[in-house]
């Protein structure tokens, strides 16, 4: 079983859609939670960062964390096309030495929006 | 959020050369850089970790002497893929994060390399 569990997708939803992206974690010790959204032959780029459970509002994003559950969730509210991308989870712990901010992924959840 | 960049974007070079790729943090400094590989529709796959002034950590599985990782500043790291062969071809992303900062971590828009 995967550390991180992550739909793959592909998700796929007309303008204006609410989106859910989801993923789920089997390590307790999982403290910080990212989410990023990736254009095909480009790097990852950072949309929310939480560090606690509740929720965390960007715009049109907001980002879930339930830690009791081990769940976290990205909502996009009011979606565009020009918000088709990867979609890809990321955790890590507090550790610090050298395994400082090592990432776990989810696989990433491919999303199409479309006018 | 914080800017990382990489250069240069896309190479192409024969088997046998070495080429390296450049990251730079262009606003913030960066103690921490990571060097990632990932193959198409896959996630990100974790080459090495690496530290100012220190000597990068590999992840299991991947050859530290032919991926060789320098740090030796706060806002550059780089990425040598030593005799390339075709297999080494993919699309390498470093991030960066500042461990005075938290675990914020930001990624470069990537370098494609293709060995002929």
């Amino acid at each position: 079983q995967k550390e991180v569990e992550q739909d793959p997708g592909p998700l796929s939803v007309p303008e204006g859609a609410i989106v859910s992206l989801n993923c789920t974690y089997s390590n307790s010790a999982f403290q910080y939670f990212m989410w990023y959204r990736q254009y095909s032959r480009k790097g990852p780029e950072l949309l929310m960062y939480t560090y606690s459970s509740g929720n965390k509002e960007d715009g049109r994003f907001t980002a879930q964390v339930d830690k009791s559950s081990k769940y976290i969730s990205l909502f996009i509210r009011d979606s565009q096309p020009s918000d088709s991308a990867t979609y890809l989870c990321a955790m890590t712990t507090n550790a610090g030495g050298t395994s400082y901010g090592k990432l776990t992924f989810g696989q990433g959840t491919i999303l199409t929006v479309h006018p | 959020g914080a800017v990382v960049s990489q250069h240069p974007s896309w190479v192409i070079c024969k088997s046998g050369t070495s080429v390296k790729i450049e990251c730079r943090s262009l606003d913030f400094q960066a103690t921490t850089m990571f060097w990632y590989r990932q193959f198409p529709k896959q996630s990100l796959m974790l080459m090495a970790t690496s530290n100012e002034g220190s000597k990068a950590t590999y992840e299991q599985g991947v050859e530290k002497d032919k991926f060789l990782i320098n740090h030796a500043s706060l806002t550059l790291s780089t990425l040598t893929v030593t005799s390339a062969h075709p297999e080494d071809s993919s699309f390498y992303i470093c991030s960066a994060g500042n461990r005075d900062r938290g675990y914020e971590q930001y990624f470069g828009p990537g370098t494609r390399l293709t060995v002929t």
